[in-house]
């Protein structure tokens, strides 16, 4: 079955370094890739897309990649902040063509001062 | 304008109620989406709306009832739920369906059944 996956746990770090999130697909092929933030009790805030043609997109302190033949795309978070803390989600579209995107369960960044 | 609007924030109703939540949008979007969220999961889309049409519906119980009277607008009306369909409600909109494009996504409504 087609499957989104996230690290259910949460990512600690110390305020300045690099946050790296990951988001691995299993049994499809998306034309492309989301990254949202959601804050607890907020709707999630679009931050980036990436294509299946792109390897990487940037912006700002933010960088994804995509890697298709290792169905995964990482996300990062350079010089991180304590105001960076949110649940991070990946969504792609898993039904093939509809272009609507799905959701993983996605990962809780905790950066500390 | 870049924002999508939700109301009520929170609400409470009876297994026996009818209630409606509303969205709204003003940024001339033409896909619009209700999502449910249970605590410490995914959003889990409902339904989508393509220029005012139903153009996906996952399977959802007739207990919830979509409109979307015109293009700024989108409810979701709520009749005979149960504990278990309480969640945040989220609703987005999009400029189409259009994968190149991103969804911009309400506050949510914290809907409670008891």
């Amino acid at each position: 079955s087609q499957k989104i996956e996230q690290n259910s746990e949460a990512l600690n770090i110390q305020e300045g370094k690099t946050a790296t999130l990951t988001c691995n697909y299993t049994n499809y092929s998306p034309a492309y890739l989301q990254w949202y933030r959601q804050d607890p009790g907020r709707g999630p805030v679009f931050l980036l897309l990436i294509r299946e043609n792109e390897k990487e997109k940037r912006k700002e302190r933010l960088k994804v990649t995509f890697d298709t033949t290792l169905k995964q795309s990482l996300f990062h978070i350079t010089a991180s902040q304590p105001a960076d803390s949110a649940t991070y989600l990946c969504a792609l579209d898993i039904t093939g063509g509809s272009y609507i995107p799905t959701f993983g369960r996605g990962t809780s960044l905790i950066v500390h001062p | 304008d870049t924002e999508v609007t939700q109301t009520p924030k929170h609400l409470v109703m009876g297994m026996t109620n009818k209630k409606s939540l509303k969205c709204e949008q003003h940024m001339g979007h033409r896909a619009m989406y209700w999502y449910k969220q249970k605590a410490k999961k995914p959003p889990e889309l409902m339904f989508v709306y393509s220029y005012e049409k139903l153009s996906i519906n996952e399977s959802v119980p007739s207990r919830f009832s979509p409109e979307c009277p015109n293009s700024s607008l989108l409810n979701l009306h709520l009749h005979a739920l149960q504990p278990e369909d309480s969640a945040l409600y989220l609703c987005a909109s999009s400029k189409t369906k259009d994968p190149n494009t991103e969804a911009f996504f309400g506050q949510g409504t914290r809907l409670t059944v008891v």
